[in-house]
């Protein structure tokens, strides 16, 4: 049973529009949330971590959490070409880490 | 600034050859992963440790095992190396256990 489900996509977005980006996971009991970027042959890198319900702003990010339905999303804002990425869901339960398989970005020029 | 290092970006080894994969990491964190990353199945965690010379098995541990003697390196070895273990491998490090993990930049393995 996969403990985190993304979207693969892929997800095309213009420049300047918002992206939407969405993970659902499976353990209520799941305790922190993450979402990582990872460009194509690279590693992935942080952008937002989450804990609490609600909305968390960091620049062009906002990381949203519903705890009751068991979602949480990452909004990009004013969307850049070099956004393109892969966006990892990461959700933290027991001490270990569940990844999603990653949501692929694409932002047209 | 963190920094998790990995001793080899590509390694093309040959079926039974044994495998090291080393990483360092130079943040004084207690916690320590190994993940493989394949097309489709995401990221999935081999093993990892809160403590040196500790070791937990995480989903898939099959025809691995790992190696901490100190801190600040973990490494992965693959006894008899298969086709099937061809894959990315990443090394992450955490300060606490549901912080934020650190990866490092990969090492690709190709096994003939």
């Amino acid at each position: 049973q996969k403990e985190v489900e993304q979207n693969s996509g892929p997800l095309s977005v213009p420049e300047g529009a918002i992206a939407s980006l969405n993970c659902t996971y499976s353990d209520r009991g799941s305790q922190s949330f993450f979402w990582y970027r990872q460009y194509s042959g690279k590693s992935p890198e942080l952008i937002m971590f989450i804990y609490s319900n609600g909305d968390k702003e960091d620049g062009r990010f906002t990381a949203q959490l519903n705890k009751a339905s068991q979602y949480v999303s990452l909004l990009i804002r004013d969307s850049q070409p070099s956004d393109s990425a892969t966006y990892l869901c990461a959700v933290n339960l027991g001490n270990q880490f569940y990844f999603g398989t990653g949501t692929s970005l694409t932002v047209i020029p | 600034d963190v920094k998790v290092t990995q001793s080899s970006r590509y390694l093309v080894k040959r079926t039974g050859e044994k495998v090291f994969l080393e990483c360092v990491q130079d943040m004084d964190h207690e916690n320590m992963f190994w993940y493989r990353q394949d097309p489709g199945l995401g990221l999935r965690l081999i093993y990892f440790s809160y403590d040196v010379k500790m070791k937990e098995k995480g989903d898939i541990p099959e025809g691995y095992s790992v190696s901490r003697e100190k801190k600040e390196r973990f490494s992965l070895i693959l006894e008899s190396a298969s086709t099937n273990q061809t894959s990315m491998y990443l090394c992450a490090s955490s300060q606490s256990r549901n912080g934020e993990l650190f990866f490092g930049e990969g090492s690709r393995l190709t096994v003939l």
